[in-house]
């Protein structure tokens, strides 16, 4: 049972914007700063939006985040077949003292 | 560049020791505090616990009976050793940066290292 709550799958057509939830507690997300990752079948997950919504050198504009309260969304915009992948949340958590993350969401691009 | 290259022993069996190395190449090893992360198979994340190049150390409360890393600066190295493995350890472990205790900004990965516990 993952600290952040989201759902498992998504799914949207090329082209399209689809948005992927990710709830947490006043511990986590409503204190800290949140964090995605994108992870593809065998690899190493890798950075996509840090401090709700800031993307690291690379990541293309189509990604963005947004956090309020105790939730937050990545949305992905124009969606293309290479986003199909599995998508994390993170936040710190100031009762564990470290970082918690989602379940994770698989995100097909039908 | 900055490269994470890890290796260690991917089979073990019910109440061994599950170690790990991971090798940090192409940066400032100082600056920066060094995770361990692992995913079980078919399933989410979970964090392990960091160490800085000082040795200071944070854990997963979950886990922190049975961790311990360590650091070897010289080499620009660091380790886990997870104790009385069972089953429920199995899976991908990663090494992996961020800058520190409240940032959860892992921006380097190592390429994972699957690690299956058997008898």
């Amino acid at each position: 049972q993952s600290v952040l709550t989201q759902p498992p799958s998504a799914s949207g057509t090329p082209g399209q914007r689809v948005t992927i939830s990710c709830s947490g507690s006043s511990a986590n997300i409503g204190s800290n700063y949140v964090y995605w990752y994108r992870q593809l079948p065998g690899t190493a997950p890798k950075l996509l939006i840090y401090r709700n919504n800031q993307r690291p050198s690379g990541v293309p504009a189509r990604f963005s985040g947004s956090k309020s309260g105790t939730s937050a969304s990545l949305a992905i915009s124009g969606l293309r077949s290479e986003d199909e992948a599995d998508y994390y949340c993170a936040a710190w958590d100031d009762s564990l003292r470290g970082p918690v993350f989602g379940g994770g969401t698989q995100l097909t691009v039908l | 560049q900055v490269q994470l290259q890890q290796w260690g022993a991917g089979l073990l069996k019910p109440s061994e020791t599950l170690s790990l190395t991971c090798a940090v190449y192409g940066e400032s090893f100082s600056a920066y505090y060094w995770s361990w992360i692992r995913q079980p198979p078919g399933k989410g994340l979970e964090w392990i616990g960091e160490i800085n190049h000082s040795g200071s150390t944070n854990y997963n409360p979950s886990l922190t009976s049975r961790v311990t890393t360590s650091v070897d600066t010289s080499r620009n190295q660091f380790s886990l050793n997870l104790s009385s493995v069972t089953a429920a350890d199995t899976g991908v472990y990663y090494c992996a940066r961020s800058r520190g205790p409240g940032a959860v900004d892992f921006d380097y990965w190592g390429q994972g290292t699957l690690v299956t516990v058997s008898s």
